[in-house]
């Protein structure tokens, strides 16, 4: 069964940075794009980036282009999200999801999520 | 940005009742090249994440039970459950992923009447 376990979250001050790494385990992921989703507490999903299965293509949500990097290297199977310049909205629990298909897609598995505070 | 609409916002249906959630899109999902709707559907229970349901609009996912059902197309959309279980309630949302960002509705929370 497809594994997606997600860390780094933590508690962090405005303004700071924090790295989100999610380990993809039975399946082979070098060959599947990948994406970030947030939800905020008690609220909706907001998806958050995408990265290509070779990691040559990368698209973000407004609100966070510019701030927010998503990263991968597939010899550790390893997807990261590195987030800068941190604000209050970005609290959230932040999923990794498995992208069906390589182009536009559905996602089709997805971790348990990893809570990031953002608070002073 | 293709903006998402569901309604209602909540819905209470009695055990082994239908349950109708619309959604509904800003602009066509309908990709003219492939002739299919890019929208999908989650369900999400209290703690757990997400879980695929539709996917092309009507495209069950393997395991999904057969009582969830997808219908719509080009910017209207339905998720149906044709006879409600305690184990459906959930809140629900439709996702577009037809171009980015790939927006997701704000959710339809499903209870037992």
């Amino acid at each position: 069964q497809v594994q997606l376990v997600e860390s780094g979250g933590g508690v962090v001050q405005p303004g700071r940075s924090l790295r989100l790494s999610c380990a993809a385990s039975r399946f082979s992921f070098s060959t599947y794009a990948m994406h970030w989703v947030r939800q905020a507490p008690g609220k909706g999903l907001e998806w958050v980036a995408v990265i290509s299965y070779d990691g040559s293509d990368k698209y973000y949500a407004d609100s966070v282009k510019g701030r927010f990097t998503i990263s991968r290297d597939n010899s550790k199977n390893t997807l990261s999200l590195q987030m800068n310049s941190l604000r209050a909205e970005d609290t959230a629990i932040y999923y990794c999801a498995r992208g069906y298909l390589s182009g536009n897609s559905w996602t089709d598995y997805w971790g348990q999520g990893t809570l990031v505070t953002v608070s002073s | 940005d293709i903006v998402m609409t569901q309604s209602p916002d909540s819905l209470a249906v009695s055990l082994g009742e239908r349950a109708t959630i619309n959604c509904k899109s800003s602009q066509s999902v309908l990709y003219s090249s492939d002739n299919n709707n890019y929208l999908a559907w989650y369900q999400q229970k209290p703690g757990q994440p997400p879980r695929l349901l539709i996917y092309w609009a009507s495209t069950r996912e393997s395991g999904v039970p057969d009582r969830f059902s997808g219908s719509g197309s080009g910017t209207d959309f339905t998720l149906t459950v044709s006879s409600l279980q305690a184990e459906d309630v959930a809140v629900y949302f439709c996702q577009q992923y037809y171009s980015v960002p790939y927006t997701f509705g704000q959710g339809t929370k499903l209870e037992i009447k």
